[in-house]
């Protein structure tokens, strides 16, 4: 079985201060792991994806998110906030060699900037 | 643009009726699924559909029924069997079902029951 634990529901940060949303993991296989954004009353856009080739992931929007198994974490960071990353932040696992419809979503992390 | 829409984006409804939610894809992916989202709960999948004419059970599939008669359509109807159907309802695509985690998601449709 799998579960994903998002360690803060919200996190609020000053423009131009770096960010750190911390994401846990449990599976019983090789995870693969993902990071998703949700602006206010939208979809899902996904972010990046670990599937066991780099542990440490670059996506877009200049987050990147680290594969750590001795911690099972997979904390998504960026160096500097915008305004524009104002959002909510979901971390997803899934067994590799699994389906798309076997993805679980934590509970979701939501990003404040403060100008 | 490629892309999935969903409508209508606001509804509210009567408790006892039947509500139909539409999602329409023109990304030609074969694999289609349904997420509910309640506030601090992340998202749980509904149904979710390989291939036309075929749909399977996710996680919360009670009160909730769904039919995918062309590629590009999934609706999902939210009975008067599901006892809390208000929420935000999201439909997602991707080429098929096997593992690349990258779903592609609409906008979302807001259910309100009064």
């Amino acid at each position: 079985a799998q579960s994903v634990t998002q360690l803060d529901s919200h996190v609020s940060v000053s423009e131009g201060t770096p960010v750190l949303l911390r994401c846990n993991y449990s599976s019983s296989y090789s995870p693969s792991l993902f990071w998703y954004v949700q602006h206010p009353n939208k979809g899902l856009q996904l972010l990046l994806k670990y599937t066991s080739a780099a542990t440490l992931v670059k996506g877009i929007n200049g987050f990147e998110a680290e594969f750590k198994k001795s911690e099972t974490s997979f904390h998504l960071t960026k160096p500097s906030a915008h305004m524009s990353d104002a959002a909510e932040y979901f971390c997803v696992v899934s067994d590799q060699g699994s389906s798309n419809y076997k993805l679980t979503f934590g509970k979701g992390t939501l990003l404040t900037v403060n100008p | 643009d490629g892309g999935i829409t969903q409508s209508p984006k606001y509804l509210f409804r009567k408790e006892g009726q039947n509500v139909t939610l539409s999602c329409e894809q023109n990304l030609n992916h074969d694999a289609m699924y349904w997420y509910r989202q309640d506030p601090g709960q992340g998202l749980r999948l509904i149904y979710y559909s390989q291939i036309v004419n075929d749909f399977q059970k996710g996680d919360i599939a009670e009160g909730y029924s769904v039919s995918r008669e062309k590629k590009e359509s999934f609706p999902l109807t939210v009975t008067s069997a599901q006892k809390n159907p208000t929420a935000f309802y999201l439909c997602a695509s991707s080429p098929w079902t096997g593992l690349t985690g990258e779903l592609f998601f609409g906008e979302g449709s807001r259910l309100t029951v009064l």
